[in-house]
C-alpha cells in the first residue's frame, strides 16, 4: 500500500501568516491527492482535490500544488477559523490512505 | 442541502457486534458510491469501506475484512455498517461519507460530504 507522510506534525502560527504543509507519497501518485480540514469535534471538510483544485465554497486563500510524490497545502493569510488539523489523502486507489495530520495552532 | 446522519454507535464488549446506520438526504443517494471512514480517539483518519451505487462492489481496509460488512438500501436512502467480532482497536468515531469521482484516465475518489459521526467504544 502507498503511505502518505505529512510534515510537520504540528505548526504554530499567527493570524495573517502564510503557512505551508507538506505531504509526501511513498510512490508516485500523479496528482491524485486531496486535502481536508478538521476542527475539534467536527467532521472533516474537503478543501482541495486533484492536488490543486479548490472545492466549491472554499476560500481562495487555500491553495494546493505538487505532483508525483511531493505536495503542499498553502494558506496565504491565516484567519482565526483556519486553526485546525489538516489531512492529505491518496484518492485513486483503495485503501484511500490519509496522512497522519498536521495540527495548526495559534 | 446534503445531510448524512450516523447512528447506532455505543459501548460494546470485545467480540460483540454493532450495526451503524446512515440515512442520507439532499441528493440522489442511488447515484453515488458511499464510504465509512473512522477516527480513533486522538488519532488520524482511516478509510474503512466503500460500496458502489447498486451494492455490487464493496471494498474494505485489510484490518476489517471478514468482520465488517458495508451495505445500502437505496429505497430507504440509507447506508449501513455491520460490525462483528469487534476489537478494542475498532474504538473510533465512525463517519459516513459521500464519494464523488474526478478524472478521465483514472477515477479518483474524494469524500465531499460527511456526517457528524457516531462513537463506537469496544471495551469490557
Amino acid at each position: 500500500d502507498i503511505q502518505m507522510t505529512q510534515s510537520p506534525s504540528s505548526l504554530s502560527a499567527s493570524v495573517g501568516d502564510r503557512v505551508t504543509i507538506t505531504c509526501r507519497a511513498s510512490q508516485s501518485i500523479s496528482n491524485y491527492l486531496s486535502w481536508y480540514q478538521q476542527k475539534p469535534g467536527k467532521a472533516p471538510k474537503l478543501l482541495i482535490y486533484a492536488a490543486s483544485s479548490l472545492q466549491s465554497g472554499v476560500p481562495s486563500r487555500f491553495s494546493g500544488s505538487g505532483s508525483g510524490t511531493d505536495f503542499t497545502l498553502t494558506i496565504s493569510s491565516l484567519q482565526p477559523e483556519d486553526f485546525a488539523t489538516y489531512y492529505c489523502q491518496l484518492s485513486y486507489s483503495v485503501p484511500y490512505s490519509f496522512g497522519q495530520g498536521t495540527k495548526l495552532e495559534i | 442541502e446534503v445531510q448524512l446522519v450516523e447512528s447506532g454507535g455505543g459501548l460494546v464488549q470485545p467480540g460483540g457486534s454493532l450495526r451503524l446506520s446512515c440515512p442520507a438526504s439532499g441528493f440522489t443517494f442511488s447515484s453515488y458510491w458511499m464510504s465509512w471512514v473512522r477516527q480513533a480517539p486522538g488519532k488520524g483518519l482511516e478509510w474503512v469501506a466503500n460500496i458502489k451505487q447498486d451494492g455490487s462492489e464493496k471494498y474494505y481496509v485489510d484490518s476489517v475484512k471478514g468482520r465488517f460488512t458495508i451495505s445500502r438500501d437505496n429505497a430507504k436512502n440509507s447506508l449501513y455498517l455491520q460490525m462483528n467480532s469487534l476489537r478494542a482497536e475498532d474504538t473510533a468515531v465512525y463517519y459516513c461519507a459521500r464519494v464523488s469521482f474526478w478524472g478521465v484516465v483514472v477515477s479518483a475518489a474524494i469524500f465531499d460530504y460527511w456526517g457528524q459521526g457516531t462513537l463506537v467504544t469496544v471495551s469490557s
